[in-house]
């Protein structure tokens, strides 16, 4: 399976500025999901976003998703030092549920 | 929301020996369960998907023999790294499915295995 690449591959941010990650992908999806992960550390699931829909929010966060140019974004906004981490995205296509295919990652940095 | 439990968190061993990695899903029945890998600032690569009561399906590329993955209950996988040597040190990854009566999915994730080979 190919991977998606993400951009950029790190960002650096003061408190309070939002951060914004971009995804891209190379085949057909049913879903695409967003994941964090603290160094050392599993994943925490974000955000999901199916194919049909193009704009999703939770939080502070949200999830645009453009299947015509096999493209999504992350944005976060008034970031938090605690917001550090890196961001995967994720896609899930064809029949096999669950198994997913992970971008690059962005590596987010938030100064204090 | 659901638990799943990965044990080593860490494991440090010597070049030719064996190491088990378990994956528990610790309140829900998974039938499905996936095995990732993860090198230092590389994101993650499916290696296989282990399935309850049957074969596990690998990526390609990834050895069956070298990577041994048991699913023999609906709360337990174990990944078998055999005759470990160092370029198999990485963090090693486990997610399960947890599927409801309409058969949609949720995926959670383990905290990792970091294994190293010396």
């Amino acid at each position: 399976s190919q991977q998606g690449e993400e951009d950029p591959q790190a960002l650096s941010i003061q408190e309070g500025e939002n951060a914004t990650m971009n995804c891209s992908y190379k085949t057909s999806i049913n879903n695409l999901q967003w994941y964090r992960q603290n160094s050392g550390r599993g994943l925490v699931h974000l955000i999901l976003i199916r194919s049909n829909e193009r704009e999703k929010h939770s939080g502070r966060l949200r999830v645009t998703l453009d299947t015509s140019k096999k493209s999504s974004s992350l944005l976060i906004t008034a970031s938090r030092a605690a917001d550090t981490a890196s961001y995967f995205c994720a896609t899930a296509g064809g029949t096999s549920y669950g198994k997913l295919t992970f971008g690059q990652g962005t590596i987010l940095t938030v100064h204090p | 929301g659901a638990v799943v439990s990965q044990h080593p968190s860490r494991v440090i061993c010597k070049s030719g020996t064996s190491v088990k990695i378990e994956c528990r899903s610790l309140d829900f029945q998974a039938t499905t369960m996936f095995w990732y890998r993860q090198f230092p600032k590389q994101s993650l690569m499916l290696m296989a998907t282990s399935n309850e009561g049957s074969k596990a399906t690998y990526e390609q590329g990834v050895e069956k023999d070298k990577f041994l993955i048991n699913h023999a209950s609906l709360t337990l996988s174990t990944l078998t790294v055999t005759s470990a040597h160092p370029e198999d040190s990485s963090f090693y990854i486990c997610s399960a499915l947890k599927t409801d009566r309409l058969n949609t999915g949720e995926l959670f994730f383990g905290e990792g295995s970091r294994l190293t080979v010396l």
